[in-house]
């Protein structure tokens, strides 16, 4: 069974320009996360989806970024337009939303703004 | 106050040596409480899941504390392939699926 994809892998840009990064999660889960982990705050929690819905998005920077989740099995996290600050990892992780089910990470996308 | 809390050391320890790893958690209805383990460079992945009466998995043995809201890791006899970061993890069972991290702990072991 495939884990959680994402892509690109790696990801380098110029400042301004625009970047969208591509989840899909796990089939049959219900919950989709977008995490963001940089070395000075750790791995925090973007956004996160239930049934396709955006549920929380209090920990989107600002309005720079923007995330979807048009159907069950494909998520986009865009940055327009990004800045240097924005040079982290970003990971998706998906879940079975019934108590205590374990949140299964993918690889994560490197994003490197210049 | 944030959520988790943990010490984020780094640990070094010499291979066969045991160590600890203590977290606290700040809300009261956390229901479900984990351990991840993250690699250098890789995706966080569940260790495993720590449970009321305490629970181990060969090397590794978790307690949790209701009362005073405190969870730990034990590692006995370590083993170079252990180094990594180890992240306490709780979740609440009305905010469907969503973790709430601890910065981690860095762990190296050393031959």
């Amino acid at each position: 069974d495939a884990g959680v994809i994402q892509s690109p892998r790696h990801e380098v840009t110029e400042m301004g320009q625009e970047v969208t990064l591509r989840c899909k999660p796990i089939s049959g889960h219900n919950s989709l996360f977008w995490y963001r982990q940089t070395m000075m705050r750790g791995l925090e929690l973007l956004i996160y989806f239930n049934n396709n819905v955006p549920i929380d998005d209090s920990g989107m920077p600002e309005d720079r970024f923007s995330a979807k989740m048009p159907n069950a099995s494909f998520s986009t996290l865009k940055i327009q337009p990004s800045e240097p600050r924005d040079s982290a990892v970003y990971f998706c992780a998906s879940t079975r939303t019934t108590s205590g089910d374990t949140q299964y990470f993918g690889p994560g996308t490197r994003l490197t703004v210049l | 106050r944030k959520e988790v809390e943990q010490d984020p050391g780094p640990f070094n320890v010499p291979e066969g040596a045991t160590v600890a790893f203590n977290c606290t958690y700040s809300n009261s209805a956390s229901q479900s409480f984990f351990w991840y383990r993250q690699d250098c460079r890789k995706e966080p992945k569940l260790l495993m899941s720590v449970y009321s009466s305490g629970n181990e998995d060969g090397r590794f043995t978790a307690q949790l504390n209701r009362a005073s809201q405190y969870i730990s890791l034990l590692i006995r006899d370590s083993k170079l392939s252990d180094s990594a970061t180890y992240l306490c993890v709780v979740s609440r069972s009305s905010t469907l699926g969503r973790l709430y991290f601890g910065r981690g702990t860095q762990l190296t072991v050393w031959p």
